[in-house]
């Protein structure tokens, strides 16, 4: 059964640092495009960033609000993914979700793999 | 950015009803559009890409349809296992969008 388990959320001060790593189970990543998805306390979900594979070029886009304080990294050996996160703000807080792109016909994609969350609370 | 929209924000069914849920973009996306459903305690499941795409392994009681910007998931012959939260999805641009769910509750 393919399987992302998310690890490393917690509590953390405002202006603090975290990092989060998603591992991935009953499949190798070597050729997705893994994703970072938030939802905060009774909000909808956020697309956070995307990592594309390494044979891609391993591109990364962010969403406006964590752009330049996010980072996304993938360790294919490991079959991780990793998503650090600096200079946190109240806003931050959520359930992170670890996310995996499946493609059809290299045109359509879905979101179709997803872990369990890990929280990242963000207060003084 | 693409923003999406949905309505209801939630609805009251039984089983054996059809409940048709919709979604709307705020540019046009082509058919770029995914629907997941998601319940508690449980990771969300995709159910439609490309709009009208069956996902495998999803029941043909689901189905999606495209007019213009508007997207519609239908679920007929509702069964007590799709009493749940749906919502849609953006493919087309770079920053994904999601929109902010229906619950489909007894």
């Amino acid at each position: 059964e393919r399987q992302l388990v998310e690890s490393g959320g917690g509590l953390v001060r405002p202006g603090g640092s975290l990092r989060l790593s998603c591992e991935a189970s009953g499949f190798r990543i070597t050729n997705d495009w893994m994703n970072w998805v938030r939802q905060s306390p009774g909000k909808g979900l956020e697309w956070v960033g995307r990592i594309k594979s390494e044979n891609e070029g391993g591109t990364v886009d962010y969403a406006a609000p964590v752009k330049g304080r996010f980072i996304i990294s993938r360790d294919d050996s490991k079959n991780m993914v990793y998503l650090q996160m600096t200079s946190l703000q109240a806003d931050d807080t959520a359930v992170y979700f670890c996310v995996r792109d499946e493609w059809y016909d290299d045109q359509y994609y879905s979101m179709d793999v997803w872990g369990h969350g890990t929280t990242v609370t963000v207060s003084s | 950015d693409v923003q999406m929209t949905q309505s209801p924000s939630s609805v009251s069914a039984s089983v054996g009803d059809t409940v048709t849920i919709t979604c709307r973009s705020s540019l046009p996306i082509n058919d770029f559009l995914n629907w997941y459903q998601h319940k508690p305690g449980k990771p969300p499941k995709v159910l439609i890409y490309g709009a009208s795409k069956l996902h495998s392994g999803v029941p043909s009681r689901f189905s999606g349809t495209k007019s213009g910007t508007k997207f519609t998931l239908t679920i007929t012959r509702l069964q007590r296992e799709d009493f749940a939260t749906y919502f849609c999805q953006q493919a087309f641009s770079i920053s994904r969008s999601f929109g902010p769910g229906t619950k489909v509750e007894i």
